[in-house]
């Protein structure tokens, strides 16, 4: 069974842009996860996606969004972009949502580099 | 959710056996113990998971005591390639509001 997909796997951008990253879950996985990842905060939750519905959201301010499309293939956008936004951003699949002690799977990540 | 603390990081020779001892003491009745390892630039790694007494699988042991109040990861006969972080997490890891403390870093040497 593939694994979770991300693209691109790298990518530079300018500070003010705007960029938008792409995750393929595992085939039959319903939820998708984002998150931050830095060396100065650590992996940190951005939203969760099951079904095409965002079920919870982390403390990023509205420059983050993010959507799930009916093949649970799903997308998330950066606005405006500062330099703080430079991070690996990680994507994970899970067969379930919500509360509970469901393994996830998670992808290589999309390096993101805002100059 | 249950706050986890953990060593900040650990050194261990190849061929020895590396406990990491997890402290989660709010965890509440219906959480599990889930710990995951990160090599660098990668996504994190499912390694094992339990709720109570021991676990074992082809990679790793957790050993939980009854008061779950803490958890050990057992790493046996690490080698140079278990260089990594290993995250222990309590609560919900779905997806809801995962979090992820920071971690153990494990350096492991020749």
């Amino acid at each position: 069974k593939a694994g979770v997909t991300q693209t691109p796997r790298y990518l530079i951008k300018t500070r003010g842009q705007q960029v938008t990253l792409s995750c393929s879950p595992i085939s039959g996985h319903r939820s998708v996860s984002w998150y931050q990842q830095t060396p100065g905060q650590g992996l940190q939750f951005l939203f969760e996606y099951f079904s095409e519905t965002q079920r919870n959201k982390g403390n990023f301010p509205g420059r983050f969004s993010g959507r799930q499309f009916s093949n649970s293939r799903s997308e998330m956008n950066v606005s405006t972009l500062e330099l703080g936004d430079s991070a690996l951003y990680l994507c994970a699949s899970s067969l379930n949502s919500g509360p509970g002690h469901y393994e996830q799977y998670f992808g290589p990540g999309t390096r993101l580099t805002v100059t | 959710l249950a706050k986890t603390t953990q060593p900040i990081s650990m050194d261990s020779y190849e061929g020895q056996e590396v406990n990491i001892t997890c402290s989660h003491n709010n965890i509440a009745t219906n959480d599990y113990i889930t710990w995951y390892q990160q090599f660098p630039s990668q996504g994190p790694r499912f390694i094992i998971q339990g709720y109570k007494t021991k676990v074992t699988n082809e990679v790793a042991s957790l050993f939980i005591p009854a008061d779950r109040k803490s958890s050990t990861l057992s790493l046996p006969r690490v080698s140079l390639s278990d260089t990594a972080v290993y995250y222990c997490l309590v609560g919900a890891t779905g997806g809801f509001k995962t979090i992820f403390g920071a971690g153990t870093r494990l350096f492991v040497k020749a």
